[in-house]
């Protein structure tokens, strides 16, 4: 079955402990993007990737890392978490950014 | 940068009747108009795409029309049921062509 995962689904950290959100799909893509959700302000975007070894920054990067080492994966990195973090993470995937996007379940991020 | 406007936040229905949620948009350029659907507790879900060769796109009770003189692009669904409840976002993409930029989200209400 094509589709992305996400892991974890619920996670609850205190402010400054490394977390790392993951992130696989299974359709060969080229483009994979993350995306936060936070109420009455849509999706906005963190950081997207073209390709393997290639990333660069979305909407709102401050606080976040990734890394694409593999066509498949596309981890988030928080290094310093803050509670102003707290939300919705979503992981895409797409052959372009101009097709049809696929969204993983969602990660609900908490940050004490 | 480009922005996205859409409108309403909240529409009631009643099951049965049609439903128009409205997108606004800035760049001009843009060229590729996606909504999503989002489910309690999923990921959003492409529904229906429309490229800017073409005016209306229809899927069943769902169609696209695309206004690229006034740049704005609407969703009707007609004969409303209680599983078309969700949010729905609309998106185009970013004037880089890098990424899509989304709507803050509608909440459709299906009552029956």
């Amino acid at each position: 079955e094509a589709q992305v995962t996400q892991n974890p689904r619920y996670l609850i950290t205190v402010t400054g402990k490394k977390l790392t959100v993951t992130c696989s799909q299974n359709m060969n893509h080229e483009y994979m993007s993350w995306y936060r959700q936070d109420p009455g302000r849509g999706l906005r975007q963190i950081y997207y990737s073209m390709n393997v070894e290639v990333t660069d920054k979305g909407d709102v990067p401050e606080g976040y890392k990734v890394s694409r080492k593999e066509k498949r994966n596309f981890p988030l990195i928080l290094e310093s978490p803050s509670p102003n973090q707290t939300s919705l993470y979503f992981c895409a995937s797409s052959w372009t950014d101009q097709e049809t996007q696929y969204f993983g379940p969602g990660t609900r991020l908490l940050v004490l | 940068g480009e922005n996205v406007e859409q409108h309403p936040s909240t529409l009631s229905v009643q099951e049965g009747d049609s439903a128009v949620i409205k997108c606004t948009y800035s760049d001009s350029a843009s060229n590729y108009f996606p909504w999503y659907k989002q489910e309690l507790g999923k990921g959003p879900q492409l529904i229906i795409d429309i490229r800017s060769n073409v005016g209306e796109k229809k899927d069943q009770r769902i169609a696209v029309t695309l206004n690229k003189t006034a740049k704005h692009f609407s969703l009707h669904i007609t004969e409303t049921q209680p599983e078309d409840s969700a949010v729905y976002f609309c998106a185009t993409a970013n004037q880089a062509g890098t990424a899509l930029i989304f709507g803050k989200g509608t909440t459709l209400s299906v009552s029956s």
